[in-house]
């Protein structure tokens, strides 16, 4: 019940395309879901986030879109471009399991 | 936005010593943080999590003599790796949280702890 289900676990984009990974959880307990970039040997950063009574959340190229009955949530990277190429990681927080990451999805934006 | 600075950003020690990791927030008091482990081309897997003037608490197979963590500030939590082993080899992150119980944490840039 503590496991959020990251998927694809890598994708590969063209440039200018819509990058999506999914997300899947199973304890409605989470209320919070942000996603992190994370470029190789650095810590992740905060991308974007949304909370459980919002459907779909935007900023610049980012979209979170959350389905609270089905438990999903998705990130979704309009007019990918090279520098996006990142693993991105999901996560679900509550007070009680606290951070929960997804696997990662390591994104490849070609040229 | 939020920074948290993390030092060092790598470190090599030898078997059998000790390394200490420092999580600072630099514009916020973090009234919670959380120490990380990552292995390569994994997720993240949260360690511990310690609030300001109280005990750690650890997350199940987590050596609490072994990874040591003190917050002994707002802005300042340590992790230090004991009696460190080459399998104690590992990139580890913290972040601190802001908000009610930490929801909106930010991560340092991590440690790439290396142990010959």
């Amino acid at each position: 019940q503590q496991q959020v289900k990251q998927s694809p676990q890598s994708l590969i984009v063209q440039k200018g395309g819509i990058s999506i990974i999914n997300c899947a959880y199973e304890n409605t307990a989470f209320d919070y879901f942000p996603w992190y970039q994370q470029f190789p040997g650095k810590g992740p950063a905060l991308l974007i986030a949304i909370r459980p009574d919002v459907s779909e959340k935007k900023e610049g190229r980012f979209t979170i879109s959350f389905n609270k009955s089905a438990k999903q949530f998705s990130l979704h990277i309009m007019d990918s471009q090279p520098g996006d190429s990142a693993t991105y990681f999901c996560a679900a927080f509550s007070g009680t399991y606290k951070y929960i990451f997804g696997t990662g999805t390591r994104l490849k934006v070609l040229a | 936005g939020a920074v948290v600075s993390q030092h060092p950003s790598w470190v090599i020690c030898k078997s059998g010593t000790s390394v200490k990791i420092e999580c600072r927030s630099l514009d916020f008091q973090a009234t919670t943080m959380f120490w990380y482990r990552q292995f390569p081309k994994q997720s993240l897997m949260l360690m511990a999590t310690s609030n300001e003037g109280s005990k750690a608490t650890y997350e199940q197979g987590v050596e609490k003599d072994k990874f040591l963590i003190n917050h002994a500030s707002l802005t300042l939590s340590t992790l230090t790796v004991t009696s460190a082993h080459p399998e104690d080899s590992s990139f580890y992150i913290c972040s601190a949280g802001q908000g009610a119980l930490g929801t909106e944490a930010f991560f340092g840039q991590g440690t790439r702890l290396t142990v010959v």
